[in-house]
């Protein structure tokens, strides 16, 4: 069925590295902007990133630009932020999401998130 | 960056009423807006986009209203199973923010 499913969330160290995946099935993913966003415990939602198609434009939240990588393979319908120089601020779910389609970065399907947790 | 300010921040309200939540942008966006329910340990869904247009599958108690820099998002007849967090996402520009959220609460 048409679903996002992400992994590779866990307990690193501050300092330290991760990186996040997204699988996709039951669409054509490499049609479809996708993004990442990401939510602190008991706060709001944060864009993160997102990536075109076809990887030709990337753009990033000013609060993650430097540190984090986004990037797709769509031969295998996955989706990667590569997140470096992690913070206690960077504890969050991180979410990959579908663009709807329609005109604008709207977000019309998402995974279950993945938790990181920064600490030492 | 395009601040977005929603209000209130918690709304306590009985099944059956209107519900309005609004969500301002610190400068004119047009009409590049959208609308998201989001309920405890779940992924956000999303309901308005382009301020005024329903998501497909989205009850159509749900509606939005707005340009510029005031938006509103309407529940008619408020359901049990509405009870959840509302955000507002803008998305003039190729930069993207959210509302602090709206968590509508049973009365």
């Amino acid at each position: 069925q048409v679903q996002l499913v992400e992994s590779g969330g866990g307990l690193v160290k501050p300092g330290g590295s991760l990186r996040l995946s997204c699988e996709a099935s039951g669409f054509t993913f490499s049609d479809y902007y996708m993004t990442w966003i990401r939510q602190a415990p008991g706060k709001g939602l944060e864009w993160v990133s997102y990536i075109s198609g076809s990887s030709t434009t990337i753009k990033y939240a000013d609060s993650v630009k430097g540190r984090f990588t986004i990037s797709r393979d769509n031969a295998k319908n996955s989706l990667s932020l590569q997140i470096h120089s992690l913070w206690p601020e960077d504890t969050a779910v991180y979410y990959c999401a579908r663009d709807a389609g329609y005109s604008g970065y709207v977000f019309d399907l998402w995974g279950q998130g993945t938790l990181v947790t920064v600490s030492s | 960056d395009i601040q977005m300010t929603q209000s209130p921040s918690t709304l306590s309200a009985s099944v059956g009423d209107r519900v309005t939540v609004t969500c301002r942008a610190s400068q004119s966006i047009s009409r590049w807006l959208a609308w998201y329910q989001q309920k405890p340990g779940k992924a956000p869904k999303l309901l308005i986009y382009e301020a005024s247009s329903l998501a497909s599958g989205v009850p159509s108690r749900f509606s939005g209203s707005g340009s510029a820099t005031e938006f509103t998002l309407t529940i008619t007849t408020l359901q049990p199973d509405d009870f959840a967090t509302y955000y507002c996402q803008q998305y003039n520009g190729y930069l993207l923010t959210f509302g602090g959220g709206t968590k509508v609460e049973i009365k």
